[in-house]
């Protein structure tokens, strides 16, 4: 069976300081994957999604980026975290190409900006 | 292109009785709906979804939905609410049917609490 995994689950990081934040999946190949970013426990904002190693597309422009260095691997990264960027980050997977699939998410990582 | 909406940012339901979690949708054509459910601090976990067919979609948990093309909803249902079915609810869609990148749009979600 599939599962996902996100590290750390937690982090405190004070503004100006670099980012990075992993997903890795397990039990399939080829996956779409994505990054979405919850503010204040609501509505989800996707931020990158990935159909392939080193394909990345921005849904939104600013300080974060992220990289598919392996085909099951997904990292978020910044390199001057802003206040504005605390949040829950969740990472998901579907299968490739399937406008049906369902997303399937990982535990998500709580990042508080001070 | 495809979107929802979720009138209610709350729902209160005794225990026992029956829940429901509305959704909208928007779109030219059939639609592909989803729901989420996210528990505290956790990951969303999927419920079910409607692609094509039968419009009662059954999923986890004993959870349905009702797909009505005439109103344009895709509500989420229980017959009888749980304490532990307390938790933040999403209904998506796909921006663009025609689009393979498996992208969803989110709802603002709507946060259901059952009390004892």
């Amino acid at each position: 069976s599939q599962t996902i995994h996100q590290w750390p689950a937690t982090l405190v990081q004070p503004v100006g300081s670099p980012l990075s934040l992993e997903c890795t999946v397990e039990g399939t190949s080829n996956p779409n994957l994505y990054w979405y970013r919850q503010a204040a426990g609501r509505g989800l904002q996707l931020l990158f999604y990935s159909v392939g190693i080193g394909q990345i597309s921005s849904e939104v422009p600013q300080n974060l980026s992220a990289s598919r260095p392996q085909d099951r691997q997904f990292i978020l990264s910044s390199k001057k975290l802003l206040l504005s960027d605390s949040g829950f980050y969740l990472c998901a997977w579907s299968d490739r190409g399937i406008i049906t699939d369902t997303q399937y998410f990982g535990p998500g990582t709580r990042l508080t900006v001070l | 292109a495809q979107s929802v909406a979720q009138p209610e940012d709350q729902v209160n339901v005794a225990e026992g009785n029956p829940l429901t979690v509305k959704c909208t949708y928007s779109v030219s054509g059939n639609p592909y709906l989803f729901w989420y459910v996210q528990y505290p601090n956790r990951g969303l976990q999927f419920l079910l979804k409607y692609i094509t067919g039968d419009n009662l979609v059954k999923g986890s948990y004993g959870f349905e939905a009702e797909f009505n093309k005439s109103q344009t909803s895709f509500h989420l249902k229980k017959p009888s609410a749980l304490v532990s079915d307390s938790a933040l609810y999403f209904c998506a869609s796909p921006p663009d049917r025609g689009s393979t990148l498996g992208r969803l749009y989110f709802g603002r979600g709507t946060q259901l609490t059952v009390w004892p």
